[in-house]
């Protein structure tokens, strides 16, 4: 089975710009999270997605948005970048994304922001 | 508010020796708790997972326990090499929205 992937791999944009990130889980995962993680800090929830439908949001500002389609690839957008928005993007799938499941990362889309 | 604590410190230990990281939490009452193991320009990848009621977990060369009372679960890497050098990462589990709560992760070195 192939692994969770995520395009691009590496981003350099602009402060104001707008980026869009995307990820495509495990054959048959139907639950996508995203993350945020940067130097010292645990990985930051930023949405979960199940069968098209945000299921779960975590604290960050209106301009972190995602979706997932109907192959339960998903994407996440962020506009109007700051530079504090650097950071490592990581998605993560699972079968239903309940309960004790594991979670597998791709690995990661790595955003530098001027 | 939740907080997961593990040594922010990199943990230098002797190739052969146990290394032990140490997952602290404070205000939640986890169902599960999670290890993962992240290597540099990838994602974390999942170890082990023990329950509330499960005091000890082993896999191969890999032990986990977890104590509630103390709020706090041990990772234990016996006769470590080199090739376990990576960062660590615990996450707890079991809240009503299912969402996992990460620690910031421990960098472990394996010294040959």
């Amino acid at each position: 089975k192939a692994g969770v992937t995520q395009t691009p791999r590496y981003l350099i944009k602009t402060r104001g710009q707008q980026v869009t990130l995307s990820c495509s889980p495990i054959s048959g995962h139907r639950s996508v999270s995203w993350y945020q993680q940067t130097p010292g800090q645990g990985l930051q929830f930023l949405f979960e997605y199940f069968s098209e439908t945000q299921r779960n949001k975590g604290n960050f500002p209106g301009r972190f948005s995602g979706r997932q389609f109907s192959n339960s690839r998903s994407e996440m957008n962020v506009s109007t970048l700051e530079l504090g928005d650097s950071a490592l993007y990581l998605c993560a799938s699972s079968l239903t994304g309940t309960g004790e499941e594991t979670q597998y990362f791709g690995p990661g889309t790595r955003l530098l922001v001027l | 508010s939740q907080k997961i604590e593990q040594n922010s410190e990199a943990l230098n230990i002797q190739e052969g020796k146990t290394a032990t990281l140490t997952c602290n939490y404070t205000n939640y009452s986890p169902a599960y708790l999670q290890w993962y193991r992240q290597d540099p320009g990838r994602g974390p990848v999942f170890l082990l997972l023990i329950r509330e009621n499960e005091k000890e977990k082993r896999k191969e060369r890999l032990k986990v326990t977890f104590d509630t009372t103390l709020k706090q679960s041990l990772f234990h890497i016996t006769a470590s090499q080199p090739a376990d050098s990576a960062t660590y990462l615990c996450a707890l589990g079991g809240d009503s929205n299912y969402q996992l709560i990460w620690g910031a992760g421990t960098k472990l070195i394996i010294k040959p």
